[in-house]
């Protein structure tokens, strides 16, 4: 079993539709991050969250950390937002908190 | 800011060959990492380092050396490349912040290089 799982692996919606990913972890540590990679394939951090809600332009992310669970949310999905949708998160022990990757959620929005 | 820079963008080596990837960062992070990113597989860690002078291995650092002579710079080599490294490579830079867990901290990320071994 993955230290972090992400579902689902692929998601195609319309353009204006609701849009969720969610983030499942073993790691013990009470953080999270979700990463955008985008097709030409560079990677930008979106979010990192320890606690309740973050929120940027329509974008969403929740956390319950007792559940070790969050979910990121698209509100009014574009065309635009197609890309790679990556959560990790810090895993305990000496290695200064060393990153576990998902394996990313491919979002394709249509018009 | 340029933020993360790397080089090349592209690579084709030869089995057996050397080469080293450059990363460069101005943004004065302390900490540095390398990830490659194979298909369905979750980007992971190759070597790491907390400053200048001081790096560590990650979990999958086998065919690969690094050294981090200044704070900006943070190269990773490739001693005898090997099929099993073709891969895209991501260097990746944050603070350390107060309680010195950059995994806590917001990670930025390089363009990546795209590496084919033949």
């Amino acid at each position: 079993k993955n230290e972090v799982e992400q579902s689902p692996q692929n998601l195609t919606a319309q353009e204006g539709e609701f849009i969720t990913i969610n983030c499942s972890y073993s790691v013990g540590i009470s953080a999270l991050h979700w990463l955008q990679q985008h097709p030409g394939g560079g990677i930008v951090s979106l979010f990192m969250l320890s606690s309740g809600k973050k929120k940027h332009g329509r974008l969403i992310a929740t956390i319950n950390i007792q559940e070790k669970h969050s979910s990121l949310h698209i509100t009014a999905s574009h065309p635009r937002d197609s890309a790679v949708y990556i959560c990790a998160a810090p895993s305990g022990g000496t290695s200064y908190g060393k990153l576990t990757f998902g394996q990313g959620t491919i979002l394709t929005v249509h018009p | 800011n340029a933020g993360v820079t790397q080089t090349p963008k592209f690579q084709v080596l030869k089995t057996g060959q050397s080469m080293t990837l450059q990363c460069a960062q101005d943004m004065n992070h302390e900490y540095m990492s390398w990830y490659r990113q194979d298909p369905g597989m979750g980007l992971r860690l190759i070597h790491y380092s907390v400053g200048a002078g001081i790096t560590d291995q990650g979990e999958v650092p086998n065919g690969y050396n690094v050294s981090r002579s200044t704070t900006e710079d943070f190269p990773l080599r490739l001693l005898s490349a090997a099929p099993s490294q073709t891969s895209v490579y991501f260097c990746a830079s944050s603070y350390m912040g107060l309680a010195a867990i950059p995994s806590y901290n917001e990670q930025f990320f390089g363009p990546g290089t795209r590496l084919t071994v033949l």
